[in-house]
């Protein structure tokens, strides 16, 4: 079966700084979509990043950026120049397509806290 | 545009109370997916639906049911609530069923006592 683990449950940074948060997943397919998605104290489920299994590039999304090992199953989120704003619940989902439709398989999420 | 609206923000329901939660989207997207958000255990998907009139069982379906009649609506239902089914509720959607990004709705808070 497929899992997704992010193995820090919590996280603190100070602001300014570059936090990294770890995710990995076990598979046996080859084409799949990797997500960052982060959960603010409002529950809203935002999407952070999404990267293509096929795609060698890591995604980058202005401060956020991922870096993709396929080998190493590992999809890690680093995040620059850390803002009081990014602080949540940050969730890493793995997408699988089952009979026809896409399921996401979601780690248990790793909360984030930026210090002042 | 509102994106995906879910209705009610929250609820205290009685055990072996009817309850169905609502989630409308106006993105006229095909897939529609209904997920449970428990603490240390991530999202879990109970049910979804590739297009209006289909729907599949996700993860954890057991004692939710789902139906289909537009694009729009995904109502889910709890026939007889139970206290394990204590949880937030997010409804999402995706344009494709295979590649494309599920957008959520802001979730239902649903007690069970």
């Amino acid at each position: 079966a497929q899992t997704v683990t992010q193995s820090q449950p919590e996280m603190s940074v100070q602001e300014a700084e570059t936090v990294t948060l770890s995710c990995t997943y076990d598979t046996s397919e080859s084409d799949y979509y990797l997500f960052w998605y982060k959960q603010p104290p409002s529950r809203q489920m935002i999407l952070v990043i999404r990267q293509e299994a096929y795609k060698q590039q890591n995604a980058t999304e202005n401060r956020f950026s991922v870096n993709f090992q396929k080998a190493a199953k590992s999809f890690s989120l680093k995040i620059s120049d850390s803002q009081l704003g990014d602080a949540a619940m940050y969730f890493c989902a793995y997408s699988r397509i089952i009979q026809g439709a896409q399921k996401l398989v979601f780690g248990q999420g790793t909360r984030l806290t930026i210090n002042p | 545009i509102a994106g995906i609206t879910q209705a009610p923000t929250s609820q205290i329901l009685a055990a072996g109370r009817r309850m169905t939660l609502r989630c409308t989207q106006d993105m006229r997207h095909n897939a529609m997916y209904w997920y449970r958000q428990d603490l240390g255990l991530g999202l879990r998907l109970i049910h979804y639906s590739n297009t209006a009139g289909t729907t599949g069982k996700g993860e954890v379906p057991d004692g939710y049911s789902v139906s289909r009649a537009n694009t729009d609506d995904f109502p889910l239902t709890l026939a007889s609530a139970v206290p394990s089914q204590t949880s937030v509720y997010f409804c999402a959607s995706s344009d494709s069923t295979e590649t494309d990004t599920q957008y959520f709705g802001p979730g239902t808070r649903l007690t069970v006592l």
